[in-house]
């Protein structure tokens, strides 16, 4: 079943904030391939960090991640209007299968 | 620039079928794997399938295996999804991606479709 993310999370501009995506010892905990995606209203996903922590070409180091135990997360530092989006987690779950979480919607306040 | 253009959506019966295609330009498709992922309206994202660059190996989801078949013809640049036993509660937006490698092995992928509609209705 999908991975658990809180349904909102909000800062103000400059903060930092932090999504979390938790799982199980199926999937999140025994694999270091938990990957980030940020969508905005009406447009396909964005990929912003994979295996965890690596970041693809283009995307703001504000963006990092980490992964403890069966528990993903995603922060991201200074905060700004552009970042206001839908933020999903997905993981690797054996058996030739990944799973997505729930979905975040981060705001700006 | 990696281009991905999705079609063959559309509004099909329950217990119907639809074969979705996903041209791609500008990558060397085949050094790829690709993946299918689908949205339901208002709701959140969930992974389908995805197959290597090749074509030699395949993933599924529990929820569409045996129903759903990912293929790939390479020379064609060309990725598919043939859907059947459409079911209502599978309405939704589907989306090609490319993976960031040749093997299914990491759940990235760093360039999508804009998504084709399936409105499954009788």
């Amino acid at each position: 079943s999908a991975l658990t993310q809180p349904a909102s999370v909000s800062g103000s501009p400059g903060q930092s904030i932090t999504v979390s995506c938790t799982g199980t010892s199926s999937d999140v905990g025994p694999y270091n391939l938990v990957s980030w995606y940020q969508q905005h209203p009406g447009k396909a996903p964005r990929l912003m960090l994979y295996e965890v922590n690596k970041r693809p070409s283009g995307v703001s180091n504000r963006f990092s991640g980490s992964k403890s135990g069966n528990t993903a997360s995603l922060t991201i530092s200074g905060l700004q209007a552009e970042d206001e989006a839908d933020y999903y987690c997905c993981s690797y779950a054996g058996s030739k299968t990944y799973v997505f979480g729930t979905g975040t919607k981060v705001t700006v306040l | 620039e990696v281009q991905l253009l999705e079609s063959g959506g559309g509004l099909v019966q329950p217990g119907g079928s639809l074969r979705l295609s996903c041209a791609a330009s500008g990558l060397t498709f085949g050094a790829y794997a690709m993946s299918w992922v689908r949205q339901a309206p208002g709701k959140g994202l969930e992974w389908l399938s995805g197959i290597s660059g090749g074509g030699e190996t395949t993933y599924y989801a529990d929820s569409v295996k045996g129903r759903f078949t990912i293929s790939r013809d390479n020379s064609k640049t060309t990725l598919y999804l043939q859907l059947n036993s459409l079911r209502a509660e599978e309405t939704a937006i589907y989306y090609c991606a490319k993976d960031i490698g040749y093997l299914i092995d990491t759940g990235a992928s760093d360039s999508w479709g804009q998504g084709t509609l399936v409105t499954v209705s009788s």
